[in-house]
């Protein structure tokens, strides 16, 4: 069965650092979105992607963080300086169109730990 | 917007028993509702889904839900719990765009289940 993968599964980086965390789509899938859930926090949704470009963003999605499909497989987030608030599960959910219209894909997430 | 709200963060229930998780919705639109699992360290996965059609729906590993408009609620419920059903639930809604819409996560319930 197809799966979203993302990489890398744990990252630890230092506060004022860049990260980027990447995630492989489901094949022929649309529409990419990455949520966070902070540790012991519901399940938040940060930006959604559609025909390369952002087609929905919450608050959270502020300066510090952009989004891209470089080669057309993958999918990034980037965090261009990260706070210690930024410590959360970055999970990468795809999206088909007809047949599971509207089902989201969920990968296994990023454990992004911040010091 | 839409919003999901789930009524119980904690919910402990004997082996065999019947499993209710509650759920209740606002949305100004007919909502698509969904109900994912989340293992220990583990990323989302998709129970059931309604968008339209039949009001009560059958998911994966014995689990249901019925979408009752009336009562604006899509409680999860499963008739014999079993041990392995252990795990965060989470209630969530989008719209229905065709340019595809965020994700909208209740606070989740945290399943035990007791031998």
């Amino acid at each position: 069965e197809p799966e979203v993968t993302q990489t890398p599964s744990h990252q630890v980086t230092q506060m004022g650092q860049e990260v980027i965390l990447r995630c492989v789509p489901i094949s022929n899938h649309l529409y990419f979105y990455w949520y966070r859930q902070i540790l012991g926090q519901k399940v938040e949704f940060l930006v959604s992607f559609y025909n390369n470009e952002i087609s929905e963003k919450s608050e959270i999605f502020d300066d510090q963080f952009s989004v891209e499909r470089p080669d057309g497989s993958n999918f990034t987030l980037k965090i261009r300086s990260t706070k210690l608030e930024d410590s959360a599960m970055y999970f990468c959910a795809t999206q088909g169109t007809s047949g599971s219209y509207n089902e989201q894909f969920f990968g296994p997430g990023t454990r992004l730990t911040v010091l | 917007a839409q919003s999901v709200t789930q009524l119980g963060s904690h919910v402990s229930v004997s082996e065999g028993a019947l499993v209710l998780l509650r759920c209740n919705y606002s949305s100004s639109v007919p909502p698509y509702l969904f109900w994912y699992v989340q293992y220990p360290n583990q990323g989302l996965q998709l129970l059931l889904k309604y968008t339209t059609g039949a009001t009560l729906v059958k998911g994966i590993n014995g689990f249901e839900a019925e979408f009752k408009k009336s009562e604006t609620s899509f409680h999860l419920t499963k008739p014999s719990a079993h041990m392995s059903d252990a795990a965060e639930y989470f209630c969530a809604v989008s719209g229905t765009s065709n340019s595809g819409y965020a994700l909208n996560f209740g606070k989740g319930t945290s399943l035990l289940v007791t031998p």
